[in-house]
């Protein structure tokens, strides 16, 4: 059972480029989690997806970012016209449908911008 | 004030020493509690769920206190090894959308 696999696990991106980090969930987990954890610091929560539907997006930045969980394949975050300020490990993590479950985590996507 | 707080640290003591760490949580509907560890780096890992009677993994012992709304670990005999942040995370109240919400992160340093 693989666990939780995120790519790219670096991403190098120049101001105003898109970044698409994605990220697949343990086999059986529908529950997704993206958390931002900018350097020395601590982790960040972004969005809470299920399948197909943005259950929270609260900690996402009203402009630029986005997340979905399609039917189909990997959890997507995606970032329009990056800045220096976004360069951050972007960490996704699922968990199964029961509740009171534990997260498992990818090992992370580092994005730099440059 | 926010969701889950923890005290940033950083503890700094000599091995074979004895470590606590508290964590407060806003949510007195939350319903599940876990404790995990994270190096520089690295992404979390699961360390240890907490249960309302308490309970202990070897050196480590968890407990939960629902009345003050506080959870806590305890290293017991800190190895150099044990040196990681510390996260405490809540898993949210609701039965069908459940919100897990992480500290910031106590980061221990345990010195020869």
């Amino acid at each position: 059972n693989a666990g939780v696999m995120q790519n790219p696990r670096h991403l190098v991106r120049r101001r105003g480029q898109e970044a698409r980090l994605r990220c697949s969930p343990m086999k059986g987990h529908s529950h997704v989690y993206w958390y931002r954890q900018l350097p020395e610091e601590g982790l960040k929560f972004m969005v809470y997806l299920q399948k197909e539907n943005i259950i929270d997006e609260s900690g996402m930045p009203k402009e630029r970012f986005s997340a979905e969980f399609p039917k189909e394949g990997p959890s997507i975050l995606r970032i329009q016209q990056v800045v220096r300020g976004d360069s951050a490990a972007y960490f996704c993590a699922s968990s199964p449908q029961l509740n009171r479950a534990e997260a498992f985590f990818g090992q992370g996507t580092r994005l730099t911008v440059v | 004030r926010k969701e889950v707080e923890q005290d940033p640290g950083p503890f700094n003591v000599p091995e074979g020493a004895t470590v606590a760490f508290n964590c407060t949580y806003s949510n007195s509907a939350s319903q599940s509690f876990f404790w995990y560890r994270q190096d520089c780096r690295k992404e979390p890992k699961l360390l240890m769920s907490v249960y309302s009677s308490g309970n202990e993994d070897g050196r480590f012992t968890a407990q939960l206190n629902r009345a003050s709304q506080y959870i806590s670990l305890l290293i017991r005999d800190s190895k150099l090894s044990d040196s990681a942040t510390y996260l405490c995370v809540v898993n949210g109240a609701t039965s069908s959308a459940s919100k897990i919400i992480f500290g910031s992160g106590t980061r221990l340093s345990i010195r020869p």
